[in-house]
């Protein structure tokens, strides 16, 4: 099974920040790796798909990027709404596998 | 505006077979670009992938579960079945369905999950 790795684990962001958030497979995915945004309680959501596309709804904030093994999630300027668990899945091949969450949190 | 939603028992005594039920709206499970996968998560836990089934029966499952996984599909009624046998209490998960978008380019296919379920609680205890 392909492992899938993130770091931070979690972090501490006031509104207004630039955050990075990267994940790492254990081998080659191309660009098969999704990002997704999970609020306690809640259902994950899509936030980016193949790497880079933006699912559609999500601000233009949400970036993705990064091809082979590491990839990056940045959101530009932080947003009150956005303080969530992010993580990363890919769909390389199966059995499909997501990384443990980075938790962003107020600092 | 596509849907799903979960359904089944809330608790499940160990050793017990667990049988959920995810119907789904606005969206056939014959359409060709479609599946729907099944995920968990555990209390505090990372996401965890359990299988999934295509438009064309196509099923694959986790490593760790799949001898005791049966996923299956009832295209009438829009709902999609996951049978988990041996329950244990590490089994006590939130359990999810959604939507496994498909794009293929060539001879590589894309897969997202999107939208999920609210996801149902399913604890196993005695």
């Amino acid at each position: 099974d392909i492992q899938m790795t993130q770091s931070p684990s979690s972090l501490s962001a006031s509104v207004g920040d630039r955050v990075t958030i990267t994940c790492r497979a254990s081998q080659n995915i191309s660009t098969f790796l999704n990002w997704y945004q999970q609020k306690a309680g809640k259902a994950p959501k899509l936030l980016i798909y193949a790497a880079s596309k933006s699912q559609n709804g999500v601000p233009s904030r949400f970036s993705g990027s990064g091809s082979g093994t590491d990839f990056t999630l940045t959101v530009s300027t932080l947003q009150p709404e956005d303080f969530a668990t992010y993580c990363c899945q890919q769909s390389y091949t199966t059995p499909f596998t997501f990384g443990p969450g980075t938790t962003v949190d107020f600092k | 505006q596509v849907s799903l939603k979960e359904s089944g028992p809330v608790l499940v005594t160990p050793t017990e077979t667990l049988t959920l039920t995810c119907s789904v709206s606005g969206l056939s499970l014959s359409n060709a670009r479609t599946g729907v996968s099944w995920i968990r998560q555990a209390p505090g836990k990372a996401l965890e992938w359990i299988g999934h089934i295509f438009s064309n029966d196509e099923k694959s499952y986790s490593t760790s579960l799949k001898t005791r996984l049966t996923i299956s599909k009832d295209t009438s009624k829009s709902q999609v079945v996951l049978i988990m046998t041996n329950m244990d209490p590490v089994d006590t998960a939130t359990y999810y369905c959604a939507r496994t978008q498909i794009y293929c380019s060539g001879r590589s296919c894309q897969n997202w999950f999107d939208p999920w379920g609210q996801g149902t609680l399913v604890t196993v205890s005695s």
